[in-house]
């Protein structure tokens, strides 16, 4: 099956400052790739995805990329605020309906 | 509008009990999942519906986990016999495309057994 790895599993930035995190995965026929935001008590939320036709792909401050050749794609958040602290994870759809997460990166943003 | 709603929010079981975790996926939505989210990871794929059909249940742990969604809507995930390993958040999500693609989450049930 498909195994997505995450980095980092915890980042801490400076209010106003850029994130980025990174995901790998390893089944090259995954075609879909989610990110979603977990807060502590809630259901993940999907904030934005991109399909394997599109390098990049934006909504306001944050932004994904993806490189099918290398297999990774990855996470931007610009303008960072507090209320952007989270738990980030990022998820692969290979085949079916069969969605496979990452382990989480927990975001800090410092005031 | 009203998202995906889970009940009950918290349970707490002793080993050996059975339970029942309810999912109200979004009205009209066709794709329903369930997965178990242990501390600290990430939601690990149990089951799949599309409409009342289990279109795969690959995902399950064992025999004693059982998921049905008898009218194409409100899903119920069944423990038997429940044991400490299967404490865990457990997730219910819905799509509107039968890819799954652009799941809504509902808040989970956090399940303690003692």
């Amino acid at each position: 099956g498909e195994n997505v790895e995450q980095h980092p599993s915890t980042l801490s930035v400076q209010e106003g400052d850029s994130a980025v995190i990174k995901c790998t995965y390893s089944d090259s026929a995954s075609n879909y790739f989610p990110w979603y935001k977990q807060e502590l008590g809630k259901g993940p939320q999907l904030i934005i995805d991109i399909r394997s036709n599109v390098g990049e792909k934006k909504d306001q401050r944050i932004a994904v990329t993806l490189n099918k050749t290398a297999k990774h794609f990855s996470l931007h958040i610009t303008e960072t605020q507090p209320e952007d602290s989270a738990v980030y994870f990022c998820a692969a759809n290979p085949t079916g309906n069969q969605f496979y997460f990452g382990t989480g990166t927990s975001l800090t943003v410092i005031p | 509008g009203a998202g995906v709603s889970q009940s009950p929010r918290y349970k707490v079981a002793k080993r050996g009990q059975d339970v029942a975790l309810r999912c109200d996926p979004i009205s009209g939505h066709v794709s329903l999942f369930w997965y178990q989210q242990a501390l600290g990871q990430g939601p690990e794929f149990l089951t799949y519906f599309q409409n009342e059909a289990q279109l795969d249940k690959s995902g399950l742990p064992s025999d004693r986990f059982f998921a049905e969604r008898p009218e194409g809507s409100v899903s119920t995930l069944k423990i038997q016999r429940t044991q400490q390993e299967d404490s865990a958040v457990y997730l219910c999500a819905s799509s509107l495309e039968v890819s799954g693609e652009t799941q809504y989450f509902g808040p989970g049930t956090r399940l303690l057994v003692l």
